[in-house]
């Protein structure tokens, strides 16, 4: 069955610390893959999008993420963090041409300090 | 702005209960979900509807069912509550570009 891991269930940084989280998938086929954030309160909402083309894609924020086919990953950065990033980050994945069923990962809780 | 709204932000349920929780969207979408968040588990998807009176099965459905009788709404139903389906319940509908659109969900505790 297809899935997707977060492997850092939680991550503390310091304001101005460089982010990189984690997000690996196992589909056989073409993918479309997203990032989704969830801030205090909020309702989770869609940070960034990759269905094909350019494997780095810019998001909302300043948030990046690169698609690396060979390794079955998506993985989010931002240089240079600040602190209101602290929020929950899912990662999702969905089979193209399927795509409204995404499959999402557990999630990473992000803590900034300041 | 896309608007979805669901009918309750918390409520308490007894154990056998039937439950009705309510999702509408106003931007004419024709996919609508329904989803549960648990802690550590992330999201998993419940039902998804892409039309009217049409709807499939997520990865978790047992226990549940849904009703889309009309294009903005979309209702999930627990017919006999149980502790364990105590969870917050997240709704969203889809835009033509495929990002989905989430309500402030509805934390749901059942005693």
């Amino acid at each position: 069955a297809q899935s997707v891991s977060q492997h850092n269930h939680h991550v503390i940084l310091s304001e101005a610390a460089s982010l990189e989280l984690g997000c690996n998938y196992s589909y056989g086929g073409t993918v479309n893959l997203f990032w989704y954030v969830q801030y205090p309160g909020q309702h989770l909402q869609l940070l960034l999008k990759y269905f094909s083309g350019d494997p780095l894609v810019k998001g909302i924020k300043g948030f990046e993420a690169e698609f690396i086919k060979s390794k079955f990953s998506f993985n989010l950065r931002k240089p240079s963090v600040q602190w209101s990033d602290t929020a929950e980050y899912f990662c999702a994945v969905t089979l193209t041409g399927t795509a409204s069923k995404l499959t999402f990962g557990t999630g990473t809780r992000l803590q900034v300090t300041l | 702005d896309v608007k979805v709204t669901q009918s309750s932000r918390y409520l308490v349920k007894r154990t056998g209960e039937k439950v009705f929780l309510e999702c509408v969207q106003d931007m004419d979408h024709e996919n609508m979900f329904w989803y549960r968040q648990d802690p550590g588990l992330g999201l998993r998807l419940i039902y998804f509807s892409y039309d009217v009176k049409m709807k499939e099965k997520g990865d978790i459905p047992e226990g549940y069912s849904v009703s889309r009788e009309k294009k903005e709404r979309f209702s999930l139903i627990l017919e006999s509550a149980s502790t364990n389906q105590t969870s917050m319940y997240l709704c969203a509908s889809e835009a033509d570009s495929y990002e989905q659109y989430f309500g402030p969900g509805t934390r749901l505790t059942v005693t």
